[in-house]
């Protein structure tokens, strides 16, 4: 069953970085994924698409603080210099034929 | 640039129906994938169907099969979604999107819609 899991919340303070996680289950760990970001009342923003290899096509206008990596498994978001507009939520999402499933979210606080 | 409007929410008593409209615009719409994503009120986002360029293919998360209909209609640049036999755990808000296409499916959804509430309750 493809299925992919965040952490429900994640902190950091202005300024610094911050490392999200996403799981890919098991029998998927070599799936793209996607990150998309929800700040408070709005819809969804693609953020970048990425590869198991760590490599990453990012959206229009997503600034280089933004940036991915991979590790087996496990596909991470990193935002560096953290800024108040960065607090919002983060979704994960990955596909197979007929099928797409999102992460269940990580709501970012910036301190 | 583009732009993805729904339109079509509102309230519903369960066991009603609805029709979700997206109008599109700033790309070629007819040569892309499409599709319906879903928000619960608190909740993360829910995939709900998909529709090829053509309409020659579709699917549909399991909750909703069998009483959703997605469709398109490419000279009018516009998505779809027929929603019958509503239920309480329907409501959500549902955001149109634009999916890119990897191997000849779809994988992520590159550009979104601000979405349009749907509630259902009596």
């Amino acid at each position: 069953q493809l299925v992919l899991t965040q952490s429900p919340s994640a902190s950091a303070s202005l300024g610094a970085s911050v490392k999200l996680t996403c799981t890919l289950s098991s029998g998927h760990s070599s799936n793209a994924i996607a990150w998309h970001q929800q700040q408070p009342e709005k819809g969804p923003r693609y953020l970048m698409k990425l590869n198991s290899d760590g490599s990453h096509t990012k959206g229009d206008g997503i600034p280089d603080r933004f940036s991915g990596s991979s590790s087996g498994a496990v596909r991470y978001l990193t935002i560096s210099s953290l800024q108040s507009e960065d607090e919002a939520d983060y979704y994960c999402q990955t596909w197979d034929t007929g099928i797409r499933v999102f992460g269940g979210g990580t709501k970012l606080t910036v301190l | 640039e583009v732009q993805l409007v729904e339109s079509g929410g509102g309230l519903v008593q369960p066991g009603g129906s609805l029709r979700l409209s997206c109008a599109a615009s700033g790309f070629t719409f007819k040569n892309h994938w499409m599709s319906w994503v879903r928000q619960a009120p608190g909740k993360g986002l829910e995939w709900v169907a998909d529709i090829k360029q053509d309409g020659s293919e579709i699917y549909y998360v399991d909750s909703v099969k069998g009483r959703f209909t997605i469709s398109r209609d490419n000279a009018k640049n516009s998505l779809y979604l027929q929603m019958n036999s509503l239920r309480a755990e329907d409501t959500a808000v549902y955001y149109c999107a634009r999916a890119t296409e990897i191997r000849g499916y779809t994988a992520y959804d590159k550009d979104w819609g601000q979405g349009t509430l749907v509630t259902v309750s009596s």
